[in-house]
């Protein structure tokens, strides 16, 4: 049954930590994704892969990182330099075609909280 | 700068009527638009898609229109089943990723 997996579902930081976030997809798509959702907010873009070894970033980049080793793994670092980084993390990917036609898939999201 | 607003936080729809969930946008370049639906502590799940050279697109219950010289597009659901109370987004396809709106809340009560 294939799908994204995100790990783990909730998540506690203390400030001053680095922490990683999980996503993983069997969906054999080459795009990836990582989005942020605050209360009352749409999901705003971080980072993205079309490809493996490779990634740009989005709209809200600062104070994260993100690795593309392998096709099916697209893992998230929320770095101490994120003033603010409680929120629900959701991880998407979807098929890359020359074509806009194709939906994203997301996960079930990780929440992060500040200890 | 919000390029893709649903002006309608919430929305309340008695069950078996229409619901009818709104979505502006600026940028005329945006090529696709696409409609998720999200329940609490829940991924968005897709739901529709229209791409921008047609004004209407039906998937049993849902059918998206869109109406490119007033940048606008809805998603009708009927009938309304209390199912479907959930946060609607609707999403534009820009260069290379999705820019997504606000949402709206669905209630459907019996």
């Amino acid at each position: 049954d294939g799908g994204i997996t995100q790990s783990p579902k909730y998540l506690f930081r203390k400030e001053g930590q680095n922490v990683t976030l999980s996503c993983e997809q069997n969906l054999n798509h080459d795009a990836m994704y990582w989005y942020r959702q605050d209360p009352g907010q749409g999901l705003r873009l971080i980072y993205y892969s079309q490809i493996v070894n490779d990634f740009q970033k989005g709209d809200i980049a600062e104070g994260y990182s993100v690795s593309r080793e392998k096709k099916e793994s697209f893992p998230l670092t929320v770095t101490s330099a994120q003033k603010n980084p409680t929120a629900f993390y959701l991880c998407a990917s979807s098929a890359w075609t020359q074509w806009s036609n194709q939906p994203q898939h997301f996960g079930d999201g990780t929440r992060l909280s500040i200890l | 700068d919000q390029q893709v607003k649903q002006n309608s936080p919430s929305l309340s729809v008695q069950e078996g009527r229409i619901s009818i969930l709104n979505c502006d946008y600026t940028n005329s370049m945006f090529d696709y638009f696409l409609w998720y639906k999200k329940y609490p502590a829940e991924g968005p799940t897709f739901l529709i898609s229209i791409s921008s050279i047609k004004d209407k697109n039906e998937d049993g219950r849902f059918t998206v229109f869109l109406n490119k010289s007033a940048k606008h597009l809805s998603l009708h659901i009927v009938p309304s089943q209390p199912g479907d109370s959930a946060v609607y987004f609707c999403a534009a396809h820009g260069t290379d990723k999705l820019i997504f709106g606000t949402g709206t809340r669905l209630q459907v009560f019996p």
